[in-house]
């Protein structure tokens, strides 16, 4: 399984700029994807192959990377998006990130 | 809008078995492949099975494969999930969610079903 390693968790300030990161064990092209989970609902789309914003996801969010690296990216954050984001690959079956848990202070 | 409802969850003792179900609506779902995701309390997301729109492909992770039965009723716009031999490690929400094309990411995710397996 190709495992995907995320950062436990990030506090960040309303306004400023934030960066989520997500390493995979191999490449997995741009076939890396972000979900955003607040407590108690499911998950939601944000971003599919790497960079492609699903519709109707606010333009501050935005992805970026190929083959093990890849990069969520919320600017401006709002209070909003406290939640815990994950990173998914489909180079071959599923995995998910452990999450990284957004706090905004 | 879409929809996606799932239902069937429950206390279970272990070994026993359980059946999922997963309605949907605001979409055509024959032309879509579905998956199973659940999510242990407190933790993160596994994938759990996936069916082709018509049934022709089905992939399962490896902790349920033998176990668990992933299939579809394109007539009913319903998606199940068969769960036999339930193990305490089983407990968790499942989520149905919808595919959209080859490309592997999920869409749509209804709002899950607690199963929880325990004597």
């Amino acid at each position: 399984d190709t495992v995907l390693t995320q950062s436990p968790a990030l506090a960040v300030s309303p306004g400023e700029r934030v960066t989520i990161s997500c390493r995979a064990s191999e490449s997995v092209s741009t076939l890396m994807h972000w979900y955003q989970q607040k407590p108690g609902q499911q998950p939601t789309l944000l971003i599919y192959l790497a960079s492609n914003l699903e519709s109707g996801v606010p333009a501050r969010f935005s992805g970026s990377g190929s083959g093990t690296d890849f990069t969520l990216t919320i600017d401006p954050v709002e209070a909003d998006d406290t939640a815990t984001y994950y990173c998914q690959q489909s180079w071959n079956d599923p995995t998910f990130g452990s999450g990284t848990k957004l706090e905004i202070k | 809008e879409v929809q996606l409802v799932e239902s069937g969850g429950g206390l279970v003792q272990p070994g026993r078995s359980l059946k999922l179900s997963c309605v949907a609506s605001g979409f055509t779902f024959s032309n879509y492949g579905m998956n199973w995701i659940r999510q242990a309390p407190g933790k993160g997301l596994e994938w759990v099975a996936y069916i082709s729109s018509g049934s022709s492909y089905i992939y399962y992770a490896e902790t349920v494969k033998g176990r668990f039965t992933i299939s579809r009723d394109n007539a009913k716009n319903t998606l199940y999930l068969q769960m036999t031999s339930l193990r305490s490690e089983d407990t968790a929400l499942y989520y149905c969610a919808s595919q959209t094309g080859s490309g592997g990411w999920f869409a749509y995710w209804g709002q899950g079903t607690l199963v929880t397996v325990s004597s």
